[in-house]
């Protein structure tokens, strides 16, 4: 399978506790992008990367939320310190230009207890 | 302010028959409209994109239409069948800005045999 791929599909953890997802893109594709996505909403933008940097960062992003994408392969986006309202899908995307179709992965579903 | 509408925000439909959903959007400057399916717990795929010069995509059973005057789109779906329960989201792309793609927040579509 060549598509967006994302680890781990479901994470439960405690408040309080740090959690890290990863995203693997399309091979070929150097932009990506991380959104949350909680219940009966749209995907909300988190972050963008182009090959390994980040070009951009939304408000949503936490002090306690970092993402990187080390040699512009694969991307990590982590959580410190979670929070109950930290609870949604987060979805990674890629496309192999600014206007080109976004590929979704499966997301990852994260529930802080 | 860019935004993206999208009505009605549930549907429940008869299998069989057909049904329109509707996305309004304020984005400027326009660049593209996309429609996605999402089933539940999965990530978003794309059934159409649609330029400024297009007014009618089709995709199988999917017929997306686009009025770039009114900036209203519209996504048809013909003969319905019980795979086709998944939320709609409707994404339009400004041609400026890393972070250019505006999403709705989905019509939930239910169909019923």
């Amino acid at each position: 399978d060549t598509g967006v791929s994302q680890d781990p599909r479901h994470k439960i953890t405690k408040r309080g506790q740090n959690v890290t997802f990863r995203c693997d893109p399309i091979s070929e594709h150097n932009r990506l992008y991380w959104y949350r996505q909680t219940l009966g909403q749209g995907p909300e933008f988190l972050t963008y990367f182009q090959n390994e940097a980040q070009l951009e960062k939304s408000r949503l992003l936490s002090d306690r939320f970092s993402a990187e994408r080390p040699k512009g392969s694969f991307s990590t986006l982590e959580i410190q310190r979670t929070e109950q309202g930290d609870s949604a899908m987060y979805l990674c995307a890629s496309s192999s230009y600014v206007m080109g179709e976004l590929f979704f992965g499966e997301g990852s579903r994260l529930t802080v207890l | 302010k860019n935004q993206v509408e999208q009505s009605p925000q549930s549907l429940i439909i008869l299998e069989g028959k057909n049904c329109t959903l509707q996305c309004n959007y304020t984005v400027s400057p326009f660049s593209n409209l996309r429609w996605y399916k999402q089933d539940t717990g999965r990530g978003p795929v794309s059934l159409t994109i649609m330029t400024f010069s297009e007014n009618t995509k089709s995709n199988g059973r999917y017929t997306a239409t686009l009025d770039a005057d009114t900036k209203q789109s519209s996504l048809h779906i013909t003969a319905s069948q019980l795979s086709d329960s998944a939320s709609y989201i409707c994404v339009v792309s400004a041609e400026t800005g890393a972070n250019n793609l505006f999403f709705g927040t989905g019509t939930r579509l239910t169909v019923i045999p």
